[in-house]
């Protein structure tokens, strides 16, 4: 079975600072990533994902995610952080012929003036 | 358009009640999934229909937890004889078919007393 590890529970960065949260996954074979943002009082928000191609994958809101396989590793990162990107991430991982994401338990980011 | 919309919003019930959570998904998605987050956790998966069938169920914790969607558009999740560990929040999501993005409703937060 597949799983995902969000090591920084919270993350505090000033706004306009550069980002990079974690994840990191379990799964035997390719699997399929996902990055997914939650902020108060609304719904789920996928912001990318990766199934195959190119390992550096572009989403909404300025996101990047970068998947290396040998490090088992799928980080978003954001070259500049607005206050409005304070919320809740979410990274997930879906086994090859499932898409249903098993999600990691979270990442609070918290941005300061 | 309208998205994935879930009643109540909040529901509090008192320990052995039963207890029936809805969701509207988006007009014409096939797929609808619920999942539940307790505090401090990611979503986790419980049922996933496409169309009017339960495709797959293996998310269910027992047998207290039932989820129709009769028609193929909205779904009901019932909670028989509630207890306290099912105080969570419940999400609802809607694809276009297996396979593409899932749309979030906002959830219906379930608290027992």
């Amino acid at each position: 079975a597949q799983s995902v590890t969000q090591p920084d529970i919270h993350i505090t960065v000033s706004e306009g600072a550069s980002l990079e949260l974690r994840c990191n996954y379990s799964y035997g074979a390719t699997p399929y990533l996902f990055w997914y943002v939650q902020s108060p009082g609304q719904g789920l928000q996928l912001l990318l994902k990766y199934f195959s191609g190119d390992t550096l994958v572009q989403g909404i809101k300025g996101f990047e995610a970068e998947f290396k396989r040998s490090q088992s590793s799928f980080n978003l990162r954001k070259p500049s952080v607005h206050w409005s990107d304070a919320a809740e991430y979410f990274c997930a991982v879906g086994a090859g012929g499932s898409y249903i994401p098993t999600f990691g338990r979270g990442t609070s980011l918290i941005v300061h003036p | 358009g309208a998205g994935v919309s879930q009643t109540p919003s909040n529901k509090v019930t008192e320990k052995g009640k039963y207890v029936e959570l809805r969701c509207d998904p988006i007009s014409g998605h096939t797929a609808l999934y619920w999942y539940r987050q307790s505090l401090g956790q990611g979503p986790e998966f419980l049922i996933y229909f496409q169309g009017t069938g339960a495709a797959d169920d293996s998310g269910l914790p027992n047998d207290r937890f039932f989820a129709v969607r009769p028609e193929g558009s909205v779904s009901t999740l019932k909670i028989q004889r509630t207890e306290r560990g099912d105080s969570a929040v419940y999400l609802c999501a809607s694809s276009l078919t297996r396979g593409d993005e899932q749309y979030f409703g906002p959830g219906t937060r379930l608290t027992v007393t």
